[in-house]
């Protein structure tokens, strides 16, 4: 069955980066769209972006650039997401998702970032 | 950027009851629209694909319809663990965009 295992939660300083990991297993890997997405109290839900694993191929949304960088590394089956610059404003949980013509399918269970000193 | 508006933050109802959510987009955005419920310390989980389709394993209470830019969600005889939040999302144009949630809770 399709699986995204994120990692663990983060606590991070103001002004550092953190970098969140999703594994894929169940589906191959390389041929769907990955998205990830930021959920806030209050702030519902925002689509960061999405990456291509089969080519690395990636979509911002514009929100996001400067912000964000999708990785993914295809020998593992490991998507990244790579936070920097990191504020209050950034304290979210976040979720990677795979992308199919139906739209976000599968979701791992989020991975939760407190930003503070 | 297309903005998804679901109007009522939050719905009240009862076991047993049928209840409709609604969301409106603003542009036309065909069937890319997915509707997903959300429970305190989850992920979102898809119900509902391009407008009207059920995902696999989801109750056939839970029906989609709609098309271009007003999508409805209805629940007929909701049970009390349909008590959640629930979203849309369209995903026709990018950034792919989501309403922003309506809570349904027991009267």
């Amino acid at each position: 069955q399709v699986q995204l295992l994120q990692s663990g939660p983060d606590l991070v300083r103001p002004g550092s980066s953190v970098k969140i990991s999703c594994k894929a297993s169940g589906y191959a890997f390389t041929n769907y769209w990955l998205g990830w997405i930021k959920q806030r109290p209050g702030h519902g839900l925002e689509w960061i972006g999405d990456i291509y694993p089969g080519s690395g191929n990636t979509y911002y949304n514009e929100k996001f650039k400067g912000k964000a960088t999708l990785t993914a590394d295809k020998s593992s089956g490991t998507a990244f997401m790579q936070l920097s610059g990191l504020t209050s404003e950034d304290s979210a949980v976040y979720f990677c998702a795979r992308m199919s013509l139906y739209g976000m399918d599968y979701w791992g269970q989020g991975t939760s970032v407190t930003v503070s000193s | 950027d297309i903005v998804m508006t679901q109007s009522q933050k939050f719905m009240s109802t009862s076991v047993g009851d049928r209840v409709s959510i609604t969301c409106k987009a603003s542009q036309n955005v065909r069937s890319a629209v997915v509707w997903y419920q959300q429970k305190p310390g989850q992920s979102p989980k898809a119900l509902i694909y391009l407008a009207s389709n059920r995902h696999t394993g989801v109750p056939d209470r839970f029906t989609g319809s709609g098309s271009g830019t007003d999508f409805t969600l209805t629940i007929s005889n909701v049970q009390s663990e349909d008590l959640a939040d629930y979203f849309c999302l369209q995903h026709w144009n990018y950034p792919y965009t989501f309403g922003g949630g309506t809570k349904l809770e027991m009267k």
